[in-house]
């Protein structure tokens, strides 16, 4: 079952910290892993989309790396923000089921001022 | 560009009635697709379409229907909700066929069923 997971399930920092969010998946066989931000109550922001022929993306102070062999990406978020409390989603599109994302549980950060 | 537009934000329904969630997108985006998202059960596709007249099932498509008549729209019909319907719907859309398949996301329409 293609499955993908997101550890920790909640992290709680202090403003400055730079911090890394982990997301892994069952099956090497990907299209893309998209990274989205959530805040309460609202849609679904897309922060980075990283293709399975790349390695990492880039935007501002994040980072996502992808190593399909072991299953896994990272979130990097530089120097960590009050603003970027949110719920962070990890989402892959399998090559058999090409016609969907399937979603980890995310993981609900927090950033304390 | 307005991206991916929802209607309405929020719905209360009793059981047994019928409504339609509307979307909309403005990026003549091919692929279209609904989700639901429920604690504890993450985000579940309902029914996705690739294009004008084309459209299939999700995991969860029971007690929904869909149709595609335009490019731009993409609405989906409860027939008769039910409690388990309450929930946070999202619509969202990508290009298809090109690789890309980068996902946008409307803002959420959220149900109650009573």
């Amino acid at each position: 079952k293609q499955e993908v997971t997101q550890i920790p399930a909640a992290l709680s920092v202090p403003e400055g910290e730079n911090l890394v969010l982990n997301c892994s998946f069952t099956d090497s066989a990907i299209y893309n892993l998209q990274w989205f931000r959530q805040d309460p109550g609202k849609g679904l922001t897309s922060l980075l989309l990283i293709q399975s022929s790349q390695r990492e993306q880039t935007s501002g102070r994040l980072n996502a790396s992808l190593d399909k062999s072991s299953g896994r990406s990272t979130l990097y978020i530089a120097a960590s923000q009050p603003g970027d409390s949110a719920t962070y989603l990890c989402a892959v599109r399998f090559m058999d089921s090409s016609y969907k994302l399937i979603f980890g549980s995310g993981t609900r950060l927090l950033v304390r001022p | 560009n307005a991206g991916v537009t929802q209607t309405p934000k929020f719905q209360v329904l009793k059981t047994g009635q019928s409504m339609t969630l509307q979307c909309a997108q403005d990026m003549n985006h091919e692929y279209m697709s609904w989700y639901r998202q429920d604690p504890g059960m993450g985000l579940r596709l309902i029914h996705y379409s690739v294009g004008a007249g084309i459209t299939d099932q999700g995991e969860v498509p029971n007690g929904y229907n869909v149709s595609r008549s335009t490019t731009e729209d993409f609405p989906l019909r409860l027939l008769s909700a039910a409690p388990s319907q309450t929930s946070v719907y999202f619509c969202a859309s990508s290009s298809w066929g090109d690789g890309n398949y980068e996902q946008y996301f409307g803002p959420g329409t959220r149900l109650t069923v009573t």
